[in-house]
């Protein structure tokens, strides 16, 4: 199982930060996703910490033992969505994602 | 362009079947691990199951498991999704998702890496109701 908040609000220009817990995440890693109203998920962090190609650099992720967050550095209107943390089991078989996080940014 | 589209979706009684299909482009699809995920309205993303490149491999979330059947066709491009004995919650987006895979250009040879998806389908909705 992974814990996130339901909702985390910043003002434009500052940083969020997204935390997600799970047991397992000491030995399996994190990634993260953006979900706009209507809209599929995209993926904005893999491995813990990697970005994809064409997403933006505020746009970063640590993990240390059972936390894994997302951390978005000067936040802008349009980073306003739902974000899930999604990661494995300790076997590394079954998945999981966490409740999601609605970010607001007003 | 990686390309992933959904079909089959549509109200179904509760105790019925359907067959979801995924049809993949823009990418090598057999190299890759391949997952089904869901959506009920308004509520979070749910993992439902996957299947490894050459089908040896395939696992689903608890809930799914003897109902939901994961399968692939590499020849056509496709993946698929039978769900059998659908119950009013099961009712949400069925998204069809790619895993990721890496390069390793000093070994030569892909790799599946940590497993995570890295593209998503624009989803198809089915609805269990009476």
């Amino acid at each position: 199982e992974l814990t996130q908040p339901p909702s985390v609000s910043v003002s434009p220009g500052q940083t969020a930060r997204i935390p997600c817990s799970g047991d397992a995440l000491p030995k399996r890693y994190a990634y993260w996703y953006q979900q706009k109203s209507g809209q599929a998920p995209v993926l904005v962090i893999y491995e813990d910490s990697k970005q994809p190609s064409g997403i933006p650099e505020r746009f970063s992720g640590s993990s240390s033992g059972t936390v894994a967050t997302l951390t978005i550095s000067g936040a802008q209107v349009e980073d306003e969505a739902d974000y899930y943390c999604y990661s494995a089991d300790s076997n590394g078989n079954h998945w999981v994602f966490g409740g999601g996080t609605k970010l607001t940014v007003l | 362009e990686v390309q992933l589209v959904e079909s089959g979706g549509g109200l179904v009684q509760p105790g019925g079947s359907l067959r979801l299909s995924c049809a993949a482009s823009g990418f090598t699809f057999p190299r890759h691990w391949m997952s089904w995920v869901r959506q009920a309205p308004g509520k979070g993303l749910e993992w439902v199951a996957n299947i490894k490149e050459d089908e040896s491999e395939k696992y689903y979330a608890d809930s799914m498991r003897g109902r939901f059947t994961i399968s692939r066709d590499n020849a056509k491009n496709s993946l698929y999704l039978q769900m059998n004995s659908l119950r009013a919650e099961d009712t949400a987006v069925y998204y069809c998702a790619r895993g990721t895979l890496f390069w390793d250009s000093q070994s030569r040879s892909w790799y599946r890496g940590g497993g995570g998806i890295d593209y998503w389908g624009q989803g198809t909705l089915v609805s269990v109701s009476s």
